[in-house]
């Protein structure tokens, strides 16, 4: 089973340039979740959507939007790149919430922005 | 102030070994309780969950145990093998959705042979 999937894995951006990341799921799970996480500091909430058509800011939205177009998918773009914004990030999807909302991660994509 | 606390921050302990991980959290309303593992370089996996009502629950060689009075959990690993060798993140649900967990900075664990 793939889970989740998350492209591109490793990508390096100069100040300025813009890009996606792609989120993908095949357990149709409603909620899905983009996550940043940097050295010395837990993982924090970029945006989140509660199914289909919905977004919302989470924690850290600024420089950040996000689509979700498809159940499935659920892409990140970065509009301006900043050196700031260089993490590792974390797609996530849950089933549900509360006792029900356990997280199921991608490997991670690794965006270093000079 | 972050809601969840862990420590140690890092531990080395030899193969074969046990060692036992806290987290304080501050969260209220307490809903559940996770302990994810993350190897180097890939996604936090879940580990265990715990609810208002329980106080231990094991999941192979981890054994995780709640005081909810106290507001503090812990995850213990035995007879440590070298694959648990990764970070322990606690994460706390306050049970208004998981677009407000309250997640630590994790326990990093080396185990060396």
């Amino acid at each position: 089973n793939a889970g989740v999937t998350q492209t591109p894995k490793f990508r390096v951006l100069k100040t300025g340039q813009s890009m996606t990341l792609l989120c993908a799921q095949d357990m149709n799970h409603e909620y899905m979740y983009w996550y940043r996480q940097d050295p010395g500091m837990g993982l924090r909430l970029i945006h989140y959507s509660v199914g289909e058509g919905t977004t919302a800011k989470g924690e850290v939205p600024d420089g950040y939007n996000v689509s979700r177009l498809k159940k499935q998918n659920f892409l990140l773009g970065l509009e301006s790149a900043a050196p700031s914004q260089t993490s590792v990030y974390f797609c996530a999807s849950s089933p549900g919430t509360g006792v029900s909302g356990e997280l199921f991660f991608g490997e991670g994509s690794r965006l270093t922005v000079l | 102030k972050n809601q969840v606390e862990q420590s140690p921050q890092s531990l080395i302990i030899l193969e074969g070994k046990n060692c036992t991980l806290q987290c304080n959290y501050t969260v209220s309303p307490f809903s559940n309780l996770r302990w994810y593992k993350q190897d180097t370089g890939r996604g936090p996996v879940s580990l265990t969950i715990m609810t208002f009502s329980e106080n231990t629950k094991s999941n192979g060689r981890y054994t995780a145990t709640l005081d909810a009075d106290t507001k503090q959990s812990s995850l213990h690993i035995t007879a440590s093998q070298l694959s648990d060798s990764a970070s322990y993140i606690c994460v706390v649900s306050g049970g208004y959705g998981n677009n407000r967990l309250a997640f630590g900075k994790g326990n990093q664990v080396v185990v060396i042979p």
